[in-house]
C-alpha cells in the first residue's frame, strides 16, 4: 500500500527566507503528487501537481523517483504563506488521494 | 457556482446520538469522497463513491455509512456517534481519474462528540 510522509509537523522560518517542505513516498508503481494548503480556517485548495511542472505563489516542487520525495520549496517566504500544507499521492489505477501528516508552516514578520 | 458545499458547519453530539453529513456538488462531478481530518494524521479517507448509487470503504469506514442517491449528494451517517468521532469532516470532489485531475474540497464540519 502506498504511503506518504511528511517529517516535520511544524516549521517556523523568519519572512524572506527559503523554506522547504519535505515530502516522501512509498508507492511500487508510478504515482501523481500534489500538494495542498489550508489556510486558517478554510477548506483545502490545490497549490500544485508534479504533472504540471508549475510555479504557484512562488512556489516549486519536484518529483524525485530515485529518492521518492516531492520537496515543496519557496526562495523567499511571506507571511501570507503561514499555513498548513498537505502532500498527497495518487496511484495511476484510482482516484483516490493518500495524504501525509501535514506540515504547519508559519513565516514570522 | 458555489462549488462543494457541506451542512452543517459544526455540530455537537453526545454519544450515542445519530446525526448525518450532507455534502452537494453542483460541478457534475463522478467521484466524491468523505475525510476526517484529525491533528498529526492528516486527512484519511472514510468512505467514497465512483458514481451514483455506488460507495466504497476507505482507511477508516468503522462507524460510518454513506449514501449516492443523487450524483450532487453524499451523505454520511453516525449511526451511533463516539468522542472518538470527534473531528472535523471533509467532503471533496472530482471528476474523475484523468491524470493531473483534482479534488475539490468543502469547507468542513467540525463535529463534537461528548
Amino acid at each position: 500500500a502506498q504511503r506518504v510522509t511528511q517529517p516535520e509537523k511544524l516549521l517556523s522560518v523568519f519572512k524572506g527566507a527559503p523554506v522547504e517542505l519535505k515530502c516522501n513516498y512509498s508507492y511500487s508503481g508510478s504515482p501523481e503528487l500534489f500538494w495542498y494548503v489550508q489556510y486558517s480556517r478554510q477548506r483545502l485548495q490545490l497549490l500544485l501537481r508534479h504533472i504540471s511542472r508549475e510555479s504557484i505563489k512562488g512556489f516549486t516542487a519536484d518529483l524525485n523517483k530515485g529518492e521518492t520525495s516531492f520537496h515543496l520549496k519557496k526562495p523567499f517566504a511571506q507571511e501570507e504563506d503561514s499555513a498548513m500544507y498537505y502532500c498527497a499521492l495518487r496511484t495511476t489505477s484510482g482516484s483516490r488521494l493518500t495524504f501525509g501528516e501535514g506540515t504547519q508552516l508559519t513565516v514570522n514578520p | 457556482n458555489a462549488g462543494v458545499t457541506q451542512t452543517p458547519k459544526f455540530r455537537v453530539l453526545k454519544t450515542g446520538q445519530s446525526m448525518t453529513l450532507l455534502c452537494a456538488q453542483d460541478m457534475n462531478h463522478e467521484y466524491m469522497y468523505w475525510y476526517r481530518q484529525d491533528p498529526g494524521m492528516g486527512l484519511r479517507l472514510i468512505h467514497y463513491s465512483v458514481g451514483e448509487g455506488t460507495t466504497a470503504k476507505g482507511e477508516v469506514p468503522d462507524g460510518y455509512n454513506v449514501s449516492r442517491l443523487k450524483k450532487q449528494n453524499f451523505l454520511l451517517g453516525l449511526e451511533s456517534a463516539a468522542p472518538s468521532q470527534t473531528s472535523v469532516y471533509f467532503c471533496a470532489s472530482s471528476s474523475g481519474k484523468a491524470a493531473g485531475e483534482t479534488q475539490y474540497f468543502g469547507p468542513g464540519t467540525r463535529l463534537l462528540v461528548l
